[in-house]
């Protein structure tokens, strides 16, 4: 079964330091672009970014460009999102996802099949 | 940058009634960068619709996507009791992925 493992709830203080993760299984995990969705409180889905296990390609939105990072350990079929200074903005439940680039019969399809059950990051003084 | 709209925000509907969701880009994009997803209360999105039109692995044939250009719907032919949710519509292009505002779907 093709699966995303998403690290456990976290409660931190504004200025902290934070590293979620994102453990692929059940597939090959360097072959598929993985990224990660913030949802904000009773909000809708925001696309953060994705990388490439496999090169470690990694492509940002302009949003979020500059305000976390992401990496890969294809090492341990794990996903990273980190952030250096958490703001209580940062507060959200965070989702990876697996991102397909599929080609079929001379075209590209793009969409997110596997999603994981999200980490609730909590930034409060 | 493309703009996903959809609407209505809000639809009141009743189990067995027929529910039509409207998602609008803002320039005309491929159908195959189109895709539909469901998410329930305290849930992970799930995919049910990519390429516009193609069901995902094991959703059920009461949902189905269309359209073109820059007008999309996914549908619910008789809606069922787990079907009430928050949709949301997708599109990726020029390296960037972006959701609509997503649409609720409630029990009236």
């Amino acid at each position: 079964e093709v699966q995303l493992v998403q690290s456990g709830a976290e409660v931190k203080k504004p200025g902290e330091s934070l590293k979620i993760s994102c453990k692929g299984s059940g597939y090959s995990f360097t072959n598929y672009w993985i990224g990660w969705v913030r949802q904000m409180p009773g909000k809708g889905l925001e696309w953060m970014g994705i990388i490439y296990p496999g090169d470690s390609d990694t492509r940002y939105s302009p949003s979020f460009q500059g305000q976390v990072t992401i990496s890969a350990d294809k090492s341990i079929s794990t996903a990273y999102l980190q952030w250096s200074s958490l703001k209580a903005s940062d507060t959200a439940m965070y989702y990876c996802a697996r991102h397909r680039f599929d080609s079929i019969s001379y075209y590209y399809y793009y969409y997110m099949d596997v999603w994981g059950k999200g980490t609730t990051v909590t930034v409060s003084s | 940058d493309i703009v996903l709209t959809q609407s209505p925000g809000t639809l009141s509907l009743s189990p067995g009634e027929r529910a039509t969701l409207s998602c609008r880009a803002s320039q005309s994009v491929s159908s195959t960068s189109l895709a539909w997803y469901q998410q329930k209360p305290g849930q992970a999105p799930r995919l049910l619709i990519y390429g516009a039109s193609t069901r995902a692995t094991g959703i059920p044939d009461r949902f189905s996507g269309s359209g073109s250009g820059t007008d999309f719907t996914l549908t619910i032919t008789r809606l069922e009791p787990e079907d009430f949710a928050v949709y949301y519509c997708q599109h990726y292009g020029s390296s960037l992925w972006t959701f609509g505002q997503g649409t609720k779907v409630e029990i009236k």
